[in-house]
């Protein structure tokens, strides 16, 4: 079963602008990590916050978590044609061992 | 050591046929996962293992499915008897997996087709 669930399902926008994406998940955490994955490949890491953070930023990237509603937002910000992907976001918890559980992602077009 | 590597990246088979794909992870990393990723779905936990002991299994991973690491350094998934409903993309991740947050690194996949 997936624990987080990323919405919007998908998203559209021009290049330049910001995309935003929430993730909401059902137990509590140790951390939640967000992926960007390429149509067909792998997995890329892009961030992983810590049950005690409550922002953190890395380039572009700025993600949030809130454990009191469960959930965790991404934003890009000035996005780029290169940033089309889906977004994943994963939570790791000690109820759920050391496995990452995934929820259902985030797809995003950034159009030229 | 460049990261995780996974061979092969396309497998085609008949059903009834049995499969084994290979993942090398980075070379200090003690954990090794195994996830499976049907389209348009999130990566889903298969199994891992902390050095060559496999510590967790998912209910996802019947009996067909088996998986070992036996020096601890690189892994294998066999399907016996493949069914089109084991067609996905096959992830493994490694991490360090000793103390504080468990960063998952993942190798490009193998994509099987059963048909």
């Amino acid at each position: 079963s997936q624990q987080g669930e990323e919405d919007p399902q998908a998203l559209s926008i021009q290049e330049g602008e910001n995309a935003t994406m929430n993730c909401s998940y059902k137990t509590s955490i140790n951390n939640l990590q967000w992926y960007r994955q390429n149509s067909g490949r792998g997995l890329v890491h892009l961030i992983l916050i810590r049950s005690n953070e409550r922002e953190k930023h890395s380039g572009r990237l700025r993600v949030t978590l809130d454990t009191s509603k469960k959930s965790s937002s991404l934003l890009i910000t000035a996005s780029r044609a290169a940033d089309t992907a889906s977004y994943f976001c994963a939570t790791e918890s000690r109820a759920a061992g050391n496995k990452l559980t995934f929820g259902g992602g985030t797809r995003v077009l950034v159009k030229p | 050591d460049t990261g995780v590597s996974q061979d092969p990246r396309h497998k085609i088979t008949k059903r009834g046929q049995n499969v084994t794909f290979r993942c090398d992870p980075i070379s200090e990393h003690n954990r090794l996962y195994w996830y499976r990723q049907t389209l348009g779905q999130g990566p889903e936990f298969l199994t891992y293992f902390q050095n060559e002991a496999q510590l967790e299994k998912s209910r996802l991973l019947s009996d067909r499915f088996s998986a070992e690491r036996p020096k601890g350094s690189f892994s294998t998934l066999e399907i016996q008897r493949t069914e089109q409903g084991d067609s996905a993309m096959y992830l493994c991740a490694s991490s360090l997996g000793w103390q504080g947050d468990n960063e998952q690194f993942f190798g490009p996949g193998t994509r099987l087709t059963v048909l």
